[in-house]
């Protein structure tokens, strides 16, 4: 079955950058798309944007564009989700979902960053 | 930008149903997936395209889409499905796009 295993927790100060990985296991890696989601505290669901695994075509939302970078390494069938000068409203859990248009996303456990001086 | 809006709340009495619904400028124009969220785990798809129940999820979910709005139904409640609720679209087939989000209160 599809499974999506995050990296670990991480604590991180303002202005500091962090790298979540995400490694895809159970169907074809390239065959879909990788988005990342993310969920602060006592907030919804906020998407971030999406990598096609096949062709690394990328779609970043707008509140993101000039922060982050997603990438993938069809090798290991991962990939990864690197968002750059931190602040505080940034602490929030980070989901990696696999992408499909009919049936739906299928997500990783979630990865917890806190942003704190 | 494409906006799905979700009442904040729902509260329904152990054993009744749960309406959840998810309001967007033409929607039933396309695919709506629900997505339940538990404290401490990872969100887990409960409908897909509209009304598809995924294996492992009971028939006691089901869903409608039509029009501005799509439903999220959950038959004969119990405590386990106290959780948030979230709807979700693609928007131009670029832009995921979730609800506002609903939590559903079991009394």
């Amino acid at each position: 079955q599809v499974q999506l295993v995050q990296s670990g927790a991480e604590v991180k100060k303002p202005g500091a950058s962090v790298k979540v990985s995400c490694k895809a296991s159970g169907y074809t890696f390239t065959n879909y798309g990788i988005g990342w989601v993310r969920q602060a505290p006592g907030q919804g669901l906020e998407s971030m944007g999406w990598i096609s695994a096949y062709s690394d075509n990328t779609h970043y939302a707008q509140n993101f564009q000039d922060r982050v970078t997603m990438t993938t390494d069809a090798s290991t069938d991962t990939a990864y989700m690197e968002l750059r000068g931190l602040r505080s409203d940034d602490t929030a859990v980070y989901y990696c979902a696999r992408l499909d248009y009919d049936d739906g996303l299928s997500w990783g456990q979630g990865t917890l960053i806190t942003v704190s001086s | 930008s494409y906006e799905l809006t979700q009442p904040l709340s729902v509260s329904v009495a152990l054993g009744q149903t749960a309406k959840i619904t998810c309001g967007g400028t033409n929607l039933g124009s396309q695919n709506v997936h629900w997505y339940r969220l538990k404290p401490g785990q990872a969100p887990v798809l409960v409908i897909y395209g509209d009304s598809n129940r995924p294996s492992g999820i009971p028939d006691r979910f089901s869903g409608s889409n039509s029009g501005n709005t799509a439903t999220l139904i959950i038959n004969t409640v119990q405590a386990g499905d106290e959780a948030d609720y979230y709807c979700q679209v693609w928007d131009g087939g670029t832009d995921l796009v979730f609800g506002t989000g609903t939590k559903v209160i079991v009394l």
